[in-house]
């Protein structure tokens, strides 16, 4: 079955704190991958994504994640968290190159970074 | 540029009634998708349309239903209303399917559907 895990359901950080979500997916092929964040009082917006090439990938705000595809697993880091990172965390999967946007998303991981 | 708007934002509604629930994409965006969010189950994908047409379906009973009007504003309608189908539905939209367009959904602010 298709399905994305996100094993930290709610993180608390101070700041300068590094961080790191863990995101594991089951997916039959090739795959895109996503992360989303939902600030409080806000939408969901996209903070990057990997579809091929270097599983390397950088988003917004300092945020970036690596694709292992032998351990089907998409982790969001970023070396040092702020108060403003304070937001709800999903990470999301589809099918690569497919002509869908329908999107498998995990349950979210609820960040709160103390001042 | 505005956003994805959906209306309403909040309602109520009781056992066995039905919901009409609209969203307006991005100028220019032909792609509109539906999930609903629940703290149990997180996100999870109702439809997807293009051009009018429902290009997926996620699994949800048929008592959910959707359309795509030819300006690509949507709506998607639950009849027969129970309690478990309190939730937030939210809308996104895009260029087009994901292999398409930079692979961003752009996401509205949801409308917040309470059955009692």
């Amino acid at each position: 079955a298709q399905s994305v895990s996100q094993h930290n359901h709610h993180v608390i950080l101070s700041e300068a704190a590094s961080l790191e979500l863990g995101c594991n997916y089951s997916y039959g092929g090739t795959v895109n991958l996503f992360w989303y964040v939902q600030y409080p009082g806000q939408h969901l917006q996209l903070l990057l994504k990997y579809f091929s090439g270097d599983p390397l990938v950088k988003g917004i705000k300092g945020f970036e994640a690596e694709f292992i595809k032998s351990k089907f697993s998409f982790n969001l880091r970023k070396p040092s968290v702020q108060w403003s990172d304070t937001a709800e965390y999903f990470c999301a999967v589809g099918p690569g190159g497919g002509a869908t946007n329908k999107l498998i998303f995990g349950t979210g991981t609820l960040l709160a970074v103390q001042p | 540029k505005a956003g994805v708007t959906q209306t309403p934002r909040y309602l109520i509604k009781t056992r066995g009634q039905q919901v009409t629930l609209s969203c307006s994409p991005i100028s220019g965006h032909r792609s509109v998708s539906w999930y609903q969010q629940t703290p149990g189950q997180g996100l999870q994908f109702l439809f997807e349309y293009f051009s009018e047409t429902q290009r997926n379906k996620g699994n949800f009973p048929g008592r959910f239903s959707g359309r795509q009007f030819s300006n690509s504003r949507s709506e998607m309608n639950v009849s027969t209303l129970e309690l478990g189908d309190s939730a937030l539905y939210l809308c996104a939209s895009s260029y087009g399917p994901v292999a398409e367009n930079t692979g961003e959904l752009f996401f509205g602010e949801g409308s917040r559907l309470t059955v009692l």
